[in-house]
């Protein structure tokens, strides 16, 4: 079943509007790693985190991972319409040769 | 580069037919990897290969076998397809051996009827 765990499913703001989505894994993560799928397109690797409460931010992207390695968010400040897809979270599993997905937050954006 | 690219775009099957996703990556990288994709499930991983001679599987590996005869090519084969395999499949790859940042081909939309 899915060891990694994402909410909220769906998410509908306006634009302008803060968006963040949490991933949660059952077990420690050496690393996690997020994606972003716009609508009929494909995932595309967005950042990698690997240290404790590391934080990392790409504009108004900001990326936590949990102290205890076990959950991540992601904040996007100000949404705009481009940033308009489903957003992954990814852990490894099997000694790092898996990658395990999380189920994906949808988002949605009123202009 | 062209990167990952995955052939057919789109195949509808009937029951029992065999088919095979193509995928290839001129990055010499070394992990290649299967997905699919359904509504609300996220992305599973099918089957895996760390290196040319190397695979395994994932979380759903039944009904699908696959082959690394080549560091560029990792075809995904349907035995005999059913409903349940109506999905959309992505390939993946990444540099070496560890499961790193990911590069996904444009992905095959199957619909077995």
């Amino acid at each position: 079943g899915q060891q990694v765990m994402q909410i909220p499913q769906y998410q509908h703001v306006q634009e302008g509007e803060d968006f963040t989505t949490y991933c949660d894994s059952s077990t420690t993560l050496s690393n996690i790693q997020w994606y972003k799928q716009r609508p009929g397109g494909h995932p595309v690797f967005l950042i990698q985190l690997v240290k404790s409460g590391e934080v990392k931010k790409q504009k108004r992207l900001t990326f936590q991972f949990g102290e205890a390695k076990k959950n991540s968010s992601l904040h996007i400040t100000a949404t705009q319409t481009t940033d308009v897809g489903t957003y992954f979270c990814a852990g490894p599993r099997g000694g790092a040769q898996k990658l395990v997905f999380g189920q994906g937050t949808r988002l949605t954006i009123n202009p | 580069n062209a990167g990952v690219t995955q052939t057919p775009k789109f195949q509808v099957l009937k029951t029992g037919q065999s088919m095979t996703l193509q995928c290839a990556q001129d990055m010499n990288h070394e992990y290649m990897s299967w997905y699919r994709q359904d509504p609300g499930m996220g992305l599973r991983l099918i089957h895996y290969s760390v290196g040319a001679g190397i695979t395994d599987q994932g979380e759903v590996p039944n009904g699908y076998n696959v082959s690394r005869s080549t560091t560029e090519d990792f075809p995904l084969r349907l035995l005999s397809a059913a409903p349940s395999q109506t999905s959309v499949y992505f390939c993946a790859s990444s540099r070496d051996g560890q499961v790193r940042e990911q590069y996904f081909g444009p992905g095959t939309r199957l619909t077995v009827t």
